[in-house]
């Protein structure tokens, strides 16, 4: 069955801490994959995503994540997370034919000033 | 550019009840989904179009209709809401299915509860 894990329901850090957020998916081959971020009350915005290159892919807010073909992994990492940081991060998965996104379960993150 | 538009925000139904969210994009994609997200289940996939005329289910699609008959609206109707439907839901849209670069553009979710 097509999954993507994440590995944490619920990450606690203080700010300036560093961050890295465990994604891995199930699929062989190709994939295109995203980090997405949900602040409280707001949809879905887009974070980073990779589709091909350059396996360390840099994205808004000083976040990054790194594509690690032979673990099937996407994890995403911020060297010194602020209280702003606070909110849900989803990885996503999408195959270049396929249709559908298809998510993990999220990670909800609480930086404590 | 408005995006992905999403209507109502917030609506309380009582069971039995039916009503129709509304979603537009005005992006011109060919492909429009509807997701629901709930607590520790992250986003779930109901159903999906893409293009005008076609659709079909996803993940959790009982319960719900949805139809496609311009590109740019793909309304989601529950027919006979239950308690277990309350939730977020959020629709979505990206470009042309099979190209590359594809990202999926969310709008700003419909709070639904069914009491």
């Amino acid at each position: 069955a097509q999954s993507v894990s994440q590995h944490n329901h619920h990450v606690i850090l203080s700010e300036a801490a560093s961050l890295e957020l465990g994604c891995n998916y199930s699929y062989g081959g190709t994939v295109n994959l995203f980090w997405y971020v949900q602040y409280p009350g707001q949809h879905l915005q887009l974070l980073l995503k990779y589709f091909s290159g350059d396996p360390l892919v840099k994205g808004i807010k000083g976040f990054e994540a790194e594509f690690i073909k032979s673990k099937f992994s996407f994890n995403l990492r911020k060297p010194s997370v602020q209280w702003s940081d606070t909110a849900e991060y989803f990885c996503a998965v999408l195959r270049p034919y396929g249709q559908n996104f298809v998510f993990g379960p999220g990670t909800r993150l609480s930086v404590l000033p | 550019n408005a995006g992905v538009t999403q209507t109502p925000k917030f609506q309380v139904l009582k069971t039995g009840q039916s009503m129709t969210l509304q979603c537009a994009q005005d992006m011109n994609h060919e492909y429009m989904s509807w997701y629901r997200q709930d607590p520790g289940m992250g986003l779930r996939l109901i159903h999906y179009s893409v293009g005008a005329g076609i659709t079909d289910q996803g993940e959790v699609p009982n319960g719900y209709n949805v139809s496609r008959s311009t590109t740019e609206d793909f309304p989601l109707r529950l027919l006979s809401a239950a308690p277990s439907q309350t939730s977020v839901y959020f629709c979505a849209s990206s470009p042309r299915k099979g190209s590359s670069g594809n990202t999926i553009y969310f709008g700003e979710g419909s709070w639904l509860t069914v009491v």
